[in-house]
């Protein structure tokens, strides 16, 4: 099945500081989706994005499907934007999404 | 805005009994999916489910294990004899369509988690 990789796994960052997380995965994908999961387990939709870039609020994603990569970008974080964020793909395999293991991203005050 | 829920949010159980997780996909969506997360681990896989018939499950989908639309609304995960190993977080969630071509992105509900003691 196909293979997802997300880096860092894990990231300490100072509030206002700007960050990067990348989600590499090894097929063609119809579908990929950024998520938060945040202290209570829930699991916040933040992108769906399987090519191109977006943008919402401080957050940004873009996906370069013809190099399998996306990235996430979170600028001028804050201590709420800790948590756990996992990049999630769909194959032509099938309809399920596989998920990458997640950056887990503690901001501090 | 409409979301996915799920009941109950906790459920604990001892090994050997059966347990029903209870899921309400958004109104006008069409495929339904279950995906649980073991404490500290990857989101997984499990089934999905379109037109009241099961279209893919994962090799974690054995034959404890069974997925039901009792009515026009709910959508269950039934596992028959719970085992150490079932404890985790349950999601399901939910998606307008499935298709190469259309718009897909798949909503989570906030997740039932189970312990099995």
């Amino acid at each position: 099945g196909i293979q997802v990789e997300q880096s860092p796994p894990d990231l300490i960052l100072q509030e206002g500081a700007n960050s990067t997380l990348r989600c590499n995965f090894s097929d063609s994908v119809n579908n990929l989706q950024w998520f938060h999961q945040n202290p209570w387990g829930q699991l916040i939709n933040l992108f769906y994005i399987p090519s191109g870039t977006k943008q919402n609020g401080r957050l940004s994603a873009t996906t370069v499907a013809t190099e399998r990569y996306s990235l996430l970008y979170i600028s001028s974080s804050q201590t709420t934007d800790s948590g756990v964020y996992f990049c999630a793909v769909e194959n032509n395999a099938g309809n399920m999404l596989t998920f990458g293991g997640g950056t887990r991203l503690m901001v501090k005050p | 805005e409409p979301e996915v829920t799920q009941t109950p949010s906790h459920q604990v159980t001892q090994m050997g009994q059966e347990v029903i997780l209870r899921c309400v996909p958004i109104s006008n969506h069409l495929y339904f999916y279950w995906y649980r997360q073991i404490l500290g681990q990857k989101v997984e896989f499990l089934v999905s489910f379109y037109n009241n018939e099961i279209s893919e499950k994962s090799e974690i989908f054995d034959d404890q294990f069974s997925v039901e639309r009792p009515d026009g609304s709910n959508f269950t995960l039934k596992i028959r004899s719970t085992k150490l190993e079932d404890s985790a977080m349950y999601f399901c969630a939910s998606s307008q369509t499935w298709d190469r071509q259309s718009y897909n992105e798949q909503f989570f509900g906030p997740g039932t988690r189970l312990t099995v003691l």
